[in-house]
């Protein structure tokens, strides 16, 4: 596609529940990331893929946080038992390849732990 | 670790120009960039510093001198649409392959 598409745009759930939030990076862009922007914060890294490479998970939060891709497409990064801290926008990110600038964001998935 | 420091507010005039500093502290350098974010929406890439000196690019401007572990973005001509928060990130050392944000620059263009 066009642009960096992410699933759904807003999700609220109940704390204790698990919930599933997608990206849809673009096409041929090898590198995806993952990053959680609480609310008037700045960014913090995830999680992040490159290429069939085993994925970077130094970011992940805790044990209730993982993430998945299938070769270079979609991702999909899973919250278990959700808790209020939870709370945050969820931004995904891909570029080309290897390098330090040009991230193009999804508008992310606005998650509300309630 | 990593650190980036930025004003966490400011305000302008339409018409005006603004600069927003950034400093840092890295364990390792491979470049300044910054980004733009409206509320509600996704940040978008601004510009990218990698050796001193000032790029430009239409209205906007980055600046970097790695001697002093600080860059700015430049805003010039300033417009009603350009109130967002604005970021700077480094990358992180080699090894990592994320980029660190600092906590971002209100910035509030009034008339």
């Amino acid at each position: 596609g066009a642009g960096v598409s992410q699933s759904p745009s807003n999700k609220v759930t109940e704390k204790g529940k698990d919930v599933e939030l997608r990206c849809d990076p673009i096409s041929g862009h090898t590198a995806l990331y993952w990053y959680r922007q609480r609310l008037g914060q700045g960014l913090e890294f995830l999680i992040y893929f490159q290429g069939n490479s085993a994925p970077d998970k130094s970011g992940l939060p805790s044990d209730r946080f993982s993430a998945e891709r299938t070769g270079e497409s979609v991702s999909t990064l899973t919250i278990q038992r959700t808790q209020q801290e939870d709370s945050a926008v969820y931004l995904c990110a891909s570029r080309p390849g290897q390098g330090d600038y040009g991230y193009t964001f999804g508008s992310g998935t606005r998650l509300t732990v309630v | 670790g990593q650190s980036l420091e930025q004003p966490s507010e400011v305000t302008a005039v339409e018409g005006a120009i603004v600069q927003i500093n950034c400093t840092y502290q890295t364990s390792g350098f491979y470049g300044l960039s910054w980004y733009q974010q409206h509320d509600g929406g996704a940040p978008t890439f601004l510009s990218y510093n990698a050796l001193d000196g000032l790029e430009e690019t239409g209205r906007f401007s980055s600046f970097l001198s790695r001697s002093d572990s600080y860059g700015y973005l430049l805003l010039q001509e300033l417009q009603m649409k350009d109130s967002a928060s604005y970021f700077c990130a480094v990358r992180e050392p080699r090894g990592a392959n994320n980029l660190f944000f600092g906590t971002g620059t209100r910035l509030t263009v009034i008339p």
